[in-house]
């Protein structure tokens, strides 16, 4: 089946210590996109990546990197500089001029 | 640091009753608007889009207007169901590829 998948679906760190979110889509677009949820609000975009080896940095950029090395996958790291990493984050792959397809998200804590 | 986001405002409809949530998009130059309804926990998932160039959608139990005029979007829920509990959000599309994402309202349904 098409879709995209993100991976893990919880994880737990450690302060201080730097995390990647994995994303995979098998649907053949060229867009990937990082978004970043806390409780009760809104989506908030992280990074952007419209083609391979290019991405672009969203609303609140600062404590991430993103790498787009390949068609199908687009990981984020979260990185100890991001100072209040405790989120849900939600990964989402976008034909050209189309609707954003999301993943199932992945939900970090940090102990 | 990073702004903090608005928290969602809620919408009490009972069950049986029709549901409007509303949503007012920012740029008079964009041409797709989407709706996406997030269960919690979950992604967003796509409902129903309109391009530009209607003013009138309908799918099942839903319908998705447009009045380019005030820039306004609305999304009507026929019969509400508590299956339908869930954080809807509009998205609207401009130059192809920018998307622009609303803060979201809470739907509640009770019996």
């Amino acid at each position: 089946d098409g879709g995209i998948t993100q991976s893990p679906k919880y994880l737990f760190r450690k302060e201080g210590q730097n995390v990647t979110l994995s994303c995979e889509q098998n649907l053949n677009h060229d867009a990937m996109y990082w978004y970043r949820q806390d409780p009760g609000q809104g989506l908030r975009l992280i990074y952007y990546s419209q083609i391979v080896n290019d991405f672009q940095k969203g609303d609140i950029a600062e404590g991430y990197s993103v790498s787009r090395e390949k068609k199908e996958s687009f990981p984020l790291t979260v990185t100890s500089a991001q100072k209040n990493p405790t989120a849900f984050y939600l990964c989402a792959s976008q034909r050209r001029g189309g609707e954003l397809f999301f993943g199932e998200g992945s939900r970090l804590t940090v102990l | 640091g990073e702004s903090v986001g608005l928290h969602l405002p809620t919408l009490s409809v009972q069950e049986g009753d029709n549901s409007i949530i509303n949503c007012a998009y920012s740029n008079s130059a964009s041409d797709y608007f989407i709706w996406y309804k997030q269960e919690s926990g979950k992604g967003p998932q796509f409902i129903i889009d309109i391009r530009s160039n209607m003013d009138k959608r309908q799918g099942q139990r839903v319908t998705v207007l447009l009045n380019k005029t005030v820039k306004h979007l609305s999304l009507q829920i026929a019969a509400t169901q508590p299956g339908d509990s869930a954080v809807y959000f509009c998205a609207e599309i401009y130059n192809t590829d920018k998307l622009i994402f609303g803060t979201g309202t809470r739907l509640q349904v009770f019996p």
